[in-house]
């Protein structure tokens, strides 16, 4: 439900695991889409971007994937790390826009 | 610093007192954003400056918020007469162009 809203409140992975946080969007123009990620006292850290003519982007064990068709957006880590432990947040706009629309957050919780 | 930075990190008010929050943006960058994240919830967007303009405002939740970046570098949000439900954190975040926005670590704000 939100304008940009996560599936999941809580996820909870064993380090080794992949993950995988969903984030649904309505907001037909919104063209361009970053995952952040937020540790406890800190500000969100940008993790990785796509744009709308894309459907899926790689970075360093992460990959974002977007389906316009269903305006889902996911973030998969691999092989999960304790340090990964944090809040995960989307947050869309469109390219000839500047205010990011953010979702609540999935927090996410590494086990060993 | 090489990163957005943010004074004070955190500030306790009395109900009614007015503080001054301060962003020092990455250098360079031309946009700013001031962004207000309750707890538990998704940063959401308050105002934004493009240089020394500031060219949307309308997150901004009542005429007690009131945002400045008189040289188009540093950025000071102050708040009047604050009321409890000012308490949150404040992010900052700035960014070259439309590229990703970087944030700073935040004030934290109680209004006791």
């Amino acid at each position: 439900g939100e304008s940009v809203g996560l599936h999941l409140p809580t996820l909870s992975v064993q380090e080794g695991d992949n993950s995988i946080i969903n984030c649904a969007y309505s907001n037909s123009a919104s063209d361009y889409f970053i995952w952040y990620k937020q540790e406890s006292g800190k500000g969100p850290q940008f993790i990785i971007d796509i744009r709308s003519n894309m459907d899926k982007r790689q970075g360093q064990r992460v990959t974002v994937l977007l389906n316009k068709t269903v305006k889902h957006l996911s973030l998969q880590i691999a092989a999960t790390q304790p340090g990964d432990s944090a809040v995960y947040f989307c947050a869309e706009r469109s390219l000839s826009g500047y205010a990011l629309n953010f979702g609540k957050g999935t927090s996410l919780l590494v086990t060993p | 610093g090489a990163g957005v930075s943010q004074s004070p990190r955190y500030k306790v008010a009395k109900r009614g007192q007015d503080v001054a929050l301060r962003c020092d943006p990455i250098s360079g960058h031309v946009s700013l954003f001031w962004y207000q994240q309750a707890l538990g919830q998704g940063p959401e967007f308050l105002t934004y400056f493009q240089n020394e303009a500031q060219l949307d405002k309308s997150g901004l939740p009542s005429d007690r918020f009131f945002a400045e970046r008189p040289e188009g570098s540093v950025s000071t949000l102050k708040i009047q007469r604050t009321q409890q439900e000012d308490s949150a954190v404040y992010l900052c975040a700035s960014s070259f162009g439309s590229s990703e926005a970087f944030f700073g670590q935040g004030t934290r704000l109680t209004v006791v």
